[in-house]
């Protein structure tokens, strides 16, 4: 079946300082890959996606590669910033729709 | 462009008590919803989605129940909470567009059951 393992957290990092989260899946096919970003109180914001093999999702200086033959979706940011304190969910959406599979999210603390 | 409201924002309810949190998307139509439920510290635990009025899918069993009296309306309910229910309840929305999916979610209700 459908399946997403992401990092275990809580991350600290201090600003500036380079940001990996790594995210891999298990599932059939090619399904849809996607990165959400829970801030404090509020519910989940779509981050960036990646539809097939070899994309990169990319917004707000967050990245993520597509890579099928490590099966690997990991989030990373150059250089990190207060702001970017949040959870980090990664998901995949299955070739049948109508079923997102979400990882168990990443929290993330960056301190000044 | 599409929104989607939760409410209410926040709920403290006794144990025992019914539940009602609504969900409503504009901008929109025939959207798949969605109900999920994240306990503190924890991840999503998807309860409920829906892929028309009327046609709804429970992924767990539980106390809860939902319903989608409208196309752009979803309704969680339960007739007797639990304290277990307590938890932060998020609503979703996503359109298929080719083969491509992307869910987009509300602001949350957070239900403390006492």
């Amino acid at each position: 079946g459908n399946s997403v393992t992401q990092m275990e957290g809580p991350v600290t990092l201090s600003e500036e300082a380079f940001l990996t989260i790594n995210c891999t899946y298990t599932a059939t096919g090619y399904p849809s890959l996607f990165w959400y970003v829970q801030y404090p109180g509020e519910g989940l914001q779509l981050l960036l996606k990646a539809t097939k093999a070899d994309d990169k999702g990319s917004n707000k200086g967050f990245e993520a590669t597509y890579r099928k033959e490590t099966t690997s979706f990991h989030l990373e940011k150059g250089s990190v910033q207060v702001s970017d304190s949040a959870v980090y969910f990664c998901a995949l959406m299955g070739l049948t729709g109508n079923q997102f599979y979400f990882g168990t999210g990443t929290s993330l603390t960056v301190i000044p | 462009s599409q929104t989607i409201h939760q409410w209410p924002a926040t709920l403290v309810q006794p144990v025992g008590s019914p539940l009602s949190l609504e969900c409503t998307v504009e901008g929109t139509s025939n959207p798949n919803l969605y109900w999920y439920r994240q306990a503190a510290g924890r991840g999503l635990q998807l309860l409920f989605y829906s892929v028309g009025i009327g046609q709804i899918s429970s992924e767990v069993p539980q106390n809860l129940s939902a319903s989608r009296p409208q196309d752009r309306q979803f309704i969680l309910s339960s007739k007797k909470l639990l304290l277990s229910d307590s938890g932060f309840y998020l609503c979703a929305w996503s359109v298929l567009a080719g083969y491509q999916e992307t869910q987009y979610f509300g602001p949350g209700t957070r239900l403390l059951v006492l």
